[in-house]
């Protein structure tokens, strides 16, 4: 069974950082592309960043480029995502995501929150 | 641009079947789709791959009563014998070469 454990989220204030950790197991984790997805509160699903199976491969939303950083340690089965210049619309849940080898996400974490507020 | 358009809300009465729609951006229209289901204060859950030609894969467990259907540009989510259960967002999501993208989601309410 596929589970994907994210952890790391809480309270910072604006222009803070985070590392946020995603645990995988149930899956060989180096043969898998990956996400970060996140919500904000009362709002729809916002795809943030993607990793291909090694690290050479990163893509990431506009409204974070510049600020965060997606990685992976295959070694580990963990993916992560450094924060860095927070601002309060970054609140919200943040999710990891397996990606099929088509791009669908089949399978999800269940998040954890960071709040940025001062 | 990529861009998949949902309608915000919808609602359908306790086992009656509803229709979602995610419409696709022109230049897009022959893109694969998933569906995901989101329930109050839940994760989201994947449903179903879903192609230009309206076969589609479900995830894991996933009922019968959830199926997908494709018509151009148009991506369909058909639930049938609606329950309780089924209220719930519904987004939809593409890819694209260094892209994912959210449609905005539609509320399902069940009546």
């Amino acid at each position: 069974e596929v589970q994907l454990l994210e952890s790391g989220g809480g309270l910072r204030q604006p222009g803070g950082s985070l590392r946020l950790s995603c645990a995988a197991s149930g899956f060989i984790f180096s043969s898998y592309a990956m996400s970060w997805v996140r919500q904000a509160p009362g709002k729809g699903l916002e795809w943030v960043s993607c990793i291909g199976t090694s690290s050479g491969s990163t893509n990431y939303a506009d409204s974070v480029k510049g600020r965060f950083t997606i990685s992976r340690d295959n070694s580990k089965n963990t993916l992560y995502l450094q924060v860095n210049s927070l601002r309060a619309e970054d609140t919200a849940v943040y999710y990891c995501a397996k990606e099929s080898h088509y791009g669908d996400y089949d399978d999800w974490g269940q998040g954890t929150l960071v709040i940025v507020s001062s | 641009q990529l861009v998949l358009t949902q309608s915000p809300s919808a609602s359908a009465s306790l086992g009656a079947s509803v229709k979602l729609t995610c419409t696709l951006s022109s230049g897009h229209t022959t893109y694969a789709i998933a569906w995901h289901q989101q329930q109050p204060e839940k994760g989201p859950r994947y449903l179903m791959k879903l192609n230009s030609d309206g076969s589609h894969n479900k995830g894991d467990g996933i009922p019968d009563r959830f199926s997908g259907s494709s018509s151009g540009a148009e991506r369909y989510l058909t639930i049938s014998s609606l329950q309780s259960e089924d209220e719930a967002d519904y987004y939809c999501q593409t890819w694209g070469t260094g892209i994912r993208v959210f449609g905005g989601g539609t509320k399902l309410t069940v009546l």
